[in-house]
């Protein structure tokens, strides 16, 4: 079945980064775009970026410039995200997900990694 | 702070029907399809209505959606317990290029 599989919880220190990956299996891998999604304890859905994982193009949100890396495996079908300069804002449940259809200007996810929290402390 | 409105909070009693705004603009929800999640607790988002008023294969037809000009509205009749849960709307921006989320509606069943 089509399943987005994401690496472990992570704690990091301020000021350090973050790397979370997201193991795609089921389907086409470079057929789908993945896009991040945060969201904060006790908070809503804050869409990151999104990768084209056959051209490796990624386009991000403008708060997150500067700061997020997105990249893409396809000897792998996993696709990473890196966040730099950590804060304790950033704490926060990262997931990834898959469009469905509808083109990259799509809102429509499924499926949906289990999330991988991240926990800025120092 | 969201560019999607939604209320915060809903509430309603077992079999009642409700209603979850999301008010928007002319970038996003004007000029692009609506999706609708719902999120259980300690759980990922899943996808209850898509393109604006279409439901997944295993979503109960008590959930609905519609869209009018900049504004959309996700409807669940016949409420239940288990749908007490958080709800997002979605929908890609022109102006931004990329996907804005609402704030949420947590909906409490009475």
């Amino acid at each position: 079945q089509v399943q987005l599989v994401q690496s472990g919880a992570e704690v990091k220190k301020p000021g350090a980064s973050v790397k979370v990956s997201c193991r795609a299996s089921g389907y086409s891998f470079t057929s789908y775009y993945i896009h991040w999604v945060r969201q904060a304890p006790g908070q809503g859905l804050d869409w990151m970026g999104m990768v084209d994982p056959s051209t490796g193009g990624t386009t991000s949100a403008q708060k997150f410039q500067g700061r997020v890396s997105m990249t893409r495996d396809t000897s792998t079908n996993i696709v990473s995200m890196e966040l730099s300069s950590l804060r304790s804002e950033d704490t926060a449940v990262y997931y990834c997900a898959r469009t469905v259809a509808d083109g990259y200007n799509s809102g429509w996810f499924d499926p949906w990694g289990q999330g991988t929290l991240v926990t800025v402390s120092s | 702070q969201s560019v999607l409105t939604q209320p915060p909070s809903e509430s309603g009693t077992p079999g009642q029907r409700v209603t979850i705004s999301c008010s928007g603009s002319s970038s996003n929800i004007g000029s692009n399809y609506v999706y609708w999640y719902q999120q259980l607790p300690g759980t990922a988002p899943k996808v209850l209505i898509y393109r604006n008023n279409q439901r997944p294969s295993g979503v109960p037809d008590r959930f609905s959606g519609s869209k009018s000009g900049t504004s959309a509205s996700l409807a669940i009749s016949g409420l239940r317990s288990e749908d007490e849960a958080d709800y997002y709307c979605a929908a890609w921006d022109d102006s931004l290029n990329g996907v804005l989320f609402g704030g949420g509606t947590k909906l409490t069943v009475i």
